[in-house]
């Protein structure tokens, strides 16, 4: 069993679209969570932490439920600029890092 | 603030041949730091990563070696390449303390291998 499963997608969504995408995880004492960005050829870049409580940052919100051991991610208003693929990262312990193979969203005129 | 070095960006080699990627980091100090592969179409492959000077922990048995002769430098190389090493190669960092810190990417070197 991988330790952090994503549905690859590709997530194809007109502009203006609410989309979430959820990444699940294998490790119940895993501790840190994130979401990263990546473009075509391009390398990962920070998203937004994923804490307890939830957080938000613009359009993007980001939820962790513990309990079912899934993080999620909620993208409202979609630009076509939010195309990209999106990976989910947990963190057992500063050496382990997991990271999902990434979903595909591409938003459509 | 920080930011994290890679190059080259792109490199064609032939098979046989030596391979040397070079990563540095500004702006902070004592960092983890991580050499990652990722082949097309694919996920991250962790390969090495380092918590301090001459300290690497192999996470993968293959052709490549890593090395950390500063504190800030980290080295991806390789005495023979094989035409399986074509990929994208990116070196992150990270704080060293705790569990809550996020990695942080250079922008990554895609490598051919001919």
């Amino acid at each position: 069993r991988k330790e952090v499963e994503q549905d690859p997608g590709p997530f194809n969504v007109p502009e203006g679209a609410t989309v979430a995408f959820n990444c699940t995880y294998s490790n119940s004492a895993s501790q840190s969570f994130f979401w990263y960005r990546q473009d075509c050829r391009k390398e990962p870049k920070l998203l937004m932490s994923v804490y307890s409580s939830g957080n938000e940052d613009g359009r993007f919100t980001a939820q962790l439920n513990r309990a079912s051991q899934y993080i999620s991610l909620l993208i409202r208003d979609s630009k076509l600029s939010d195309s990209a693929t999106y990976l989910c990262v947990v963190i057992a312990t500063w050496t382990e890092f997991y990271f999902g193979s990434g979903t595909k969203l591409n938003v459509k005129p | 603030s920080q930011t994290i070095h890679q190059w080259p960006a792109t490199l064609v080699q032939p098979v046989g041949s030596p391979l040397s990627l070079e990563c540095t980091v500004e702006g902070t100090s004592n960092p983890n730091l991580y050499w990652y592969r990722q082949a097309a179409g694919r996920g991250l492959q962790l390969l090495f990563y380092s918590v301090g000077i001459g300290q690497i922990s192999s996470e993968v048995p293959q052709n490549l070696s890593a090395s950390r002769p500063q504190d800030r430098q980290f080295i991806l190389s390789s005495k023979k390449l094989l035409l399986s090493d074509s990929g994208f190669y990116l070196c992150a960092w990270s704080v060293r303390s705790g569990t809550n810190s996020p990695l942080h990417f250079g922008n990554g070197t895609r490598l051919t291998v001919t």
